[in-house]
């Protein structure tokens, strides 16, 4: 399904460098999100969004912002990288608010060396 | 708070048997949903089932099933004629009016030949 990308999809940085990640999507949903996934924890919410400039911090949003200034994208920056910040990065949108669920982006794998 | 737990953190099952996957969970919400959803080795998030809160009937997807026991806020996904292609992490997920969902820690299945 093309409704979702996300870019890059393998990303390897420096400590302390800034990282912008990429969300596109193509359905014109009104919420989308970005989460990440460790190994014991599940997927974790990071930031969110439910339009346009509009955006709210998740359970684990320290060293991370968002911006929305479009429908379609959706960007997470890293202010600066920190190896604890190496994770698989997932991008979802979704229809409405309840019992949609989500569609997911493929995934960015971050490394922070 | 909302949780969710998965005590299962790996699982194994000849093909062709049939497998329960657990998971748990805790809202003070009365409208809510839930969610499986399958994330093979390509890494792909795919929802698998939904079920609504205020359904009593068990929701079902061609071989996936579940057993929503809501008095004991459990959610089980059962897989019946296991295929090679089901080998994936599994992840039970709740939401309800926020849009946000929660993730549980996952069960890594393998199917066997």
């Amino acid at each position: 399904d093309a409704g979702i990308t996300q870019s890059p999809r393998h990303k390897v940085t420096e400590t302390g460098t800034p990282v912008t990640l990429r969300c596109h999507q193509t359905e014109n949903h009104r919420y989308m999100y970005w989460y990440r996934q460790d190994p014991g924890h599940g997927l974790r919410l990071i930031h969110y969004s439910y339009g346009v400039k509009d955006t709210d911090k998740g359970e684990v949003s320290d060293g991370y912002s968002v911006s929305r200034s479009k429908t379609e994208d959706f960007l997470l920056t890293l202010e600066s990288a920190t190896s604890s910040q190496t994770s698989v990065y997932f991008c979802a949108i979704s229809e409405g608010a309840g019992g949609y669920g989500y569609t997911f982006g493929s995934g960015t794998r971050l490394t922070v060396v | 708070a909302q949780t969710v737990t998965q005590s299962q953190p790996e699982m194994s099952v000849q093909e062709a048997e049939t497998v329960t996957l657990s998971c748990t969970y805790d809202t003070s919400e009365n409208n809510y949903y839930l969610f499986w959803y399958k994330q093979p080795p390509s890494r792909q998030m795919i929802l698998v089932i939904r079920q609504e809160a205020y359904k009593q009937q068990n929701a079902t997807e061609n071989r996936f099933s579940v057993n929503f026991q809501k008095a004991a806020k459990s959610f089980s996904l059962k897989i019946s004629d296991s295929q090679l292609g089901d080998t994936a992490m599994y992840f039970c997920a709740l939401g309800g009016a926020t849009n946000k969902l929660i993730f549980g820690t996952g069960t890594l299945l393998a199917v066997q030949p």
